[in-house]
């Protein structure tokens, strides 16, 4: 019940395209939904984040879609550029000053 | 002004060794942790500690001991250091009035 579970573990998406990345979960007491961004020889840093009140977020062509019935959340990168080059990690948590359950990443290549 | 500052960026040791890697955040925050990265890139929080109590402490070798003294530092120190013990040790923070984890830029081990 503390899993969350990420796909693809890897993705490659075209210049301009849009990236597109799936997370499920079975705790339905999560309350706190971030999805990390982290760059080769980087840590990972907060790129946005959405809580169970409402179905999408967006930031510039960064979209998070949440789906409470069906337990799931996905990342949309609009207009995919090659510096959205990188491993993309989803979590939850119960808030979000708590310990953060992660997926297992997914790898982004946008090929110019 | 880095906000999480770990040391060493890189850590190449033999088997058998001591070693530690030392962590500062300067965000205010109350809590910090230290997360390993494996070569898969999935990330493992070893522990967290709260106003210099641990709070979190996953089932790590005891070889591992976080040390911190004081609310802005966190150490991690590592006995007797073996081969699967190489990998990328990330320190975070968190707890502050913006939500998530703020990371450091890692240190990666290597254990010959």
């Amino acid at each position: 019940q503390q899993q969350v579970k990420q796909s693809p573990q890897s993705l490659i998406v075209q210049k301009g395209g849009i990236s597109i990345i799936n997370c499920a979960y079975e705790n339905t007491a999560f309350d706190y939904f971030p999805w990390y961004q982290q760059f080769p020889g980087k840590g990972p840093a907060l790129l946005i984040a959405i809580r169970p009140d409402v179905s999408e977020k967006k930031e510039g062509r960064f979209t998070i879609s949440f789906n409470k019935s069906a337990k799931q959340f996905s990342l949309h990168i609009m207009d995919s550029q090659p510096g959205d080059s990188a491993t993309y990690f989803c979590a939850a948590s119960f808030d979000s000053n708590y310990q953060l359950i992660w997926g297992a990443g997914t790898k982004l290549i946008i090929k110019p | 002004d880095t906000a999480v500052s770990q040391t060493p960026k890189y850590l190449v040791t033999q088997m058998g060794n001591d070693k530690s890697i030392k962590c500062e955040q300067n965000l205010g925050h109350d809590t910090m942790y230290w997360y390993k990265q494996d070569s898969k890139k999935f990330l493992k929080i070893m522990f967290s500690y709260n106003n210099k109590e641990l709070i979190i402490n996953e089932t790590v070798p005891n070889r591992f001991s976080p040390k911190s003294p004081d609310k802005a530092h966190l150490n991690l120190h590592i006995n007797s250091l073996e081969l699967g013990d190489s990998a990328v040790y990330f320190c975070a923070s968190g707890g502050g009035a913006d939500p998530g984890y703020t990371f450091g830029s890692g240190t990666r081990l290597t254990v010959v």
